[in-house]
């Protein structure tokens, strides 16, 4: 098994553009979700799925979009970057029923200038 | 809504210093309580966690932590840390399906 995969590690976008970041998961969890880790702030719940076509907002959605077509897939869209989401950002996943059993990802260092 | 407020930002302590990091909830239901660590350059992995119970629960590399209900609190502790606790620590809280996490806390241990 591979885990949570994200792509890619590292990422550079001016002001304005957009980007996906890609989340897969092989273990046949229904739980994904995306966070932000900035300094002093913790982890930051930004989106979570319960389960294929099922998608919420969590603490700080605003300028970011997801969706969960497949139980594997978890991309998160950035609209039009801002300076404010320079980030690292990590996938998860688990069970539906466990998930505080979270795999991370191994993080998106994403920079806007 | 649930929130997880940690109080330290930051303690350096020497090895075999007595470790506890504080941890406050709000939730109005059922809690389930965890800590995770980070350690540098690496994912979050789960140290302990509590649903119900005994209220002081024990989790791996010998950490504990004592869920106090009256004082909405989920303390960490280690008696004797060593210079491999280098990392960061976060409190979360389960509630209305999903995870909230503190602020965390980065612990550096001195040789």
């Amino acid at each position: 098994n591979a885990g949570v995969t994200q792509t890619p590690k590292f990422q550079v976008l001016k002001t304005g553009q957009s980007m996906t970041l890609q989340c897969a998961q092989d273990m046949n969890h229904e739980y994904m979700s995306w966070y932000r880790q900035d300094p002093g702030m913790g982890l930051r719940l930004i989106h979570y799925s319960v389960g294929a076509g099922i998608t919420d907002q969590g603490e700080v959605p605003n300028g970011y979009n997801v969706s969960r077509s497949t139980t594997e897939d978890f991309p998160l869209r950035l609209l039009s970057a801002a300076p404010s989401q320079t980030s690292v950002y990590f996938c998860a996943s688990s069970p539906r029923d466990r998930v505080w059993e979270q795999y991370f990802g191994p993080g998106t260092r994403l920079t806007v200038t | 809504a649930q929130s997880v407020s940690q109080h330290n930002h930051h303690v350096i302590l020497s090895e075999a210093a007595s470790l506890e990091l504080g941890c406050n909830y709000s939730y109005g239901g059922t809690v389930n309580l965890f800590w995770y660590v980070q350690y540098p350059g690496q994912h979050l992995q789960l140290l302990l966690k509590y649903f119900s119970g005994d209220p002081l629960v024990k989790g791996i590399k010998g950490f504990e932590a004592e869920f106090i209900k009256s004082k909405f609190s989920f303390n960490l502790r280690k008696p004797s840390v060593q210079w491999s606790d280098t990392a960061e620590y976060f409190c979360a809280v389960k509630g209305f399906g999903k995870l909230s996490f503190g602020a965390g806390t980065t612990v550096t241990v001195r040789a």
